[in-house]
């Protein structure tokens, strides 16, 4: 069964609301989560890092005010896009490690955003 | 950034083909991951390879770490409707000091028809 939940798994929105994004780990401890975004027929590019108890670290070029990361807790990491618009329309995946010095990676099933 | 490059980027077979997909760098990788994605879905795991030379085999489909560890190669047997996806490649990436994140390729989708 699924270890990594994401919720929604997709999401339709108008241009200039936010749309809050759920990654859970079922059965298991996550300090650190991983936040990918993925156009069509693209691979898979990583947004930013959710650490539990302090801020994300975001990758280069992505604006940490637009897409807001809270790790409430040790299951759980929220991504919330602000502001939306259509170009942030993606299929957004969390991934989380299998072992706390794993390198290797539960993925979620990913949540489709289109913002019309 | 390391540099990634997987190919073919697109593959559309007969079944009961045969395949290899490809993963280069220029950089040496402390280990390397393979993942199938489907449409619609989360990257699954299928195999890490950790040590220059080692082959490893998940039923029809055999990976292959280079002795270099630069490269990666997927050889699929025999292939099945079941093995359409996108194939992926990742190694790890450390970030500021914590570890587990990846950096992925772009992949090779592959299509094996009936």
């Amino acid at each position: 069964g699924a270890v990594v939940s994401q919720h929604p798994s997709w999401v339709i929105c108008k241009s200039g609301t936010s749309v809050k994004i759920e990654c859970r780990s079922l059965d298991f401890q996550a300090t650190t989560m991983f936040w990918y975004r993925q156009f069509p027929k693209q691979s898979l590019m990583l947004m930013a890092t959710s650490n539990e108890g302090s801020k994300a670290t975001y990758e280069q070029g992505v604006e940490k005010d637009k897409f807001l990361i809270n790790h409430a807790s040790l299951t759980l990491s929220t991504l919330t896009v602000t502001s939306a618009h259509p170009e942030d329309s993606s299929f957004y995946i969390c991934s989380a490690p299998r072992g706390p010095n794993s390198y290797e990676q539960y993925f979620g099933p990913g949540t489709r955003l289109t913002v019309t | 950034t390391q540099l990634l490059e997987q190919s073919p980027q697109f593959l559309s077979i007969q079944e009961g083909e045969n395949l290899t997909v490809y993963c280069n760098s220029s950089s040496v990788f402390s280990s390397l991951q393979w993942y199938r994605q489907e449409p619609g879905e989360g990257p699954v795991l299928l195999v890490t390879v950790v040590t220059g030379g080692e082959v490893k085999k998940l039923k029809r489909l055999t990976f292959q770490f280079g002795d270099a560890r630069k490269d990666s190669s997927l050889h699929i047997t025999a292939a099945q409707p079941g093995d359409t996806g996108l194939y992926l490649c990742a190694p790890p990436m450390n970030y500021g000091g914590s570890q587990g994140n990846l950096i992925f390729g772009k992949g090779t989708k592959l299509s094996v028809k009936p």
